[in-house]
């Protein structure tokens, strides 16, 4: 039972445009949400985080929406650059459990 | 250090031998996790670690893996008898309480032949 869903294995944006990251989650206890970034041969590094009590949050050219009604996050990225091509997880968190999700692969084209 | 340290970065090993994989958390980080993930998969939960006690070991595959922390530092995942479907990235992060942000190491690839 998958409790946090990224749909989209990949996603393919033109440099400069906007990127949208869709996570989905199932369980209401879940008070945090986070966002990593992770290249290859690497361990994933923290991107942004919002808070259950939130519904924005916003960091540079990346910012997290969060839709409690419909158990729905997003990662936006604007503009889009060729750095940020890696691999996206969503997690949220219950207690001290990180909960992941898949991840999406994000491809920046020049 | 600076940040999460794990070692080694590579293990080859054989089929039925036992492996153990280090990770040196940030210096006082008291809570400290290990994951798995294995290719085209997302990160699989193994173990959670509060100090050197283990409140949670749900996610351990199998009484084949172990892990221990000692002086709430350093932590050690044993691996024994493995298997193939063993093979996968291992990755130890660590973070102050709890998991706001939690910081990765940049993992163990773990290949059994």
């Amino acid at each position: 039972d998958q409790q946090v869903k990224q749909n989209s294995p990949s996603l393919s944006v033109q440099e400069g445009r906007i990127s949208i990251l869709n996570c989905d989650y199932t369980n209401s206890m879940f008070d945090y949400f986070l966002w990593y970034k992770k290249y290859p041969a690497e361990g994933p590094t923290f991107l942004i985080s919002i808070s259950s009590i939130k519904d924005k949050n916003e960091d540079g050219r990346f910012t997290v929406f969060l839709n409690k009604s419909a158990k729905h996050l997003s990662l936006h990225i604007v503009p889009s650059q060729p750095g940020d091509s890696a691999v996206y997880f969503c997690a949220a968190i219950v207690n001290y459990q990180l909960i992941w999700g898949a991840g999406t692969k994000l491809i920046i084209k020049p | 250090g600076a940040g999460v340290s794990q070692s080694p970065s590579n293990k080859v090993t054989e089929k039925g031998k036992d492996v153990e994989l280090r990770c040196d958390p940030i210096s006082g980080h008291t809570a400290l996790y290990w994951y798995r993930q294995s290719l085209g998969q997302g990160l699989e939960f193994l173990i959670y670690f509060q100090g050197n006690s283990a409140p949670d070991k749900s996610g351990l595959p199998s009484d084949r893996f172990s892990a221990e922390r000692t002086g709430g530092s350093v932590s050690t995942l044993t691996i024994q008898r493995t298997q193939q479907e063993d093979s996968a990235v291992y990755l130890c992060a660590s973070s102050l309480r709890r998991p706001e942000k939690l910081f990765f190491g940049s993992g163990t690839q773990l290949s059994v032949l």
